[in-house]
């Protein structure tokens, strides 16, 4: 199974109200990552968060992290038709080594104008 | 700012055909991943490197193989595709384990 679970899978608001998308996972991590992903285009990394962490804020994103309950949140404020786009969570996990991220299956994020 | 370049942008090969797939990782990073993305799907982790050297594998197949070179850009080479290897194939490279920074990938068409 998936070490990064998403939810919602697909989310469409408007223009200026805030967007949350959530992610579970599975295994003990390192730290907890954001990333955004237009159609057809590489992913950019949008926040990172580490496991002795609990909240993050970058511009308008706020990420949480509960190690306890192994989810995290990405909030995005008054939110722009730009912000269109999938975001996934990426999880390093502990263990050390050059080890891929594991992502998860993402949130299709669409802000209506 | 360098980015992660990635080459060719788009591949259409026929059942069984090989392919070759190239990354140029940014200036200085030490450590190269490869990814798997079919439609619709996330990232799946194929292989990494840090200095030239394998340093993890995920989901690979035996058919794929991947190599860094002295100049630290990368080669994803895959034989006897099959049609399930149609998907987009993205390029990671990062300084230390993370951030990664992606290149905008290869889409691979296997007809």
């Amino acid at each position: 199974s998936q070490q990064g679970e998403e939810d919602p899978q697909a989310l469409s608001i408007q223009e200026g109200e805030n967007a949350t998308m959530n992610c579970s996972y599975k295994t003990s991590i390192n730290n907890l990552q954001w990333y955004r992903q237009n159609s057809g285009r590489g992913l950019v990394h949008l926040i990172l968060i580490r496991s002795n962490e609990r909240e993050k804020h970058s511009g308008r994103l706020r990420v949480t992290l509960d190690t306890s309950k192994k989810s995290s949140s990405l909030l995005i404020t008054a939110s722009r038709a730009a912000d269109t786009a999938s975001y996934f969570c990426a999880t390093d996990a502990s263990g050390g080594g050059a080890d891929g991220l594991t992502f998860g299956k993402g949130t299709h994020l669409i802000i209506q104008p | 700012a360098a980015g992660v370049i990635q080459s060719p942008r788009h591949l259409i090969k026929e059942k069984r055909e090989t392919a070759t797939l190239k990354c140029y990782p940014i200036p200085r990073h030490d450590t190269v991943y490869w990814y798997q993305q079919g439609p619709g799907q996330d990232p799946q982790f194929l292989i990494s490197f840090y200095e030239k050297m394998q340093s993890d594998k995920g989901s690979i197949p035996d058919r794929f193989s991947a190599q860094q070179f002295s100049d630290y850009h990368s080669e994803l080479n895959m034989s006897s595709l099959e049609l399930g290897d149609s998907a987009l194939y993205f390029c990671a490279s990062s300084l230390g384990p993370s951030p990664l920074h992606f290149g905008n990938g290869t889409r691979l068409t296997v007809t």
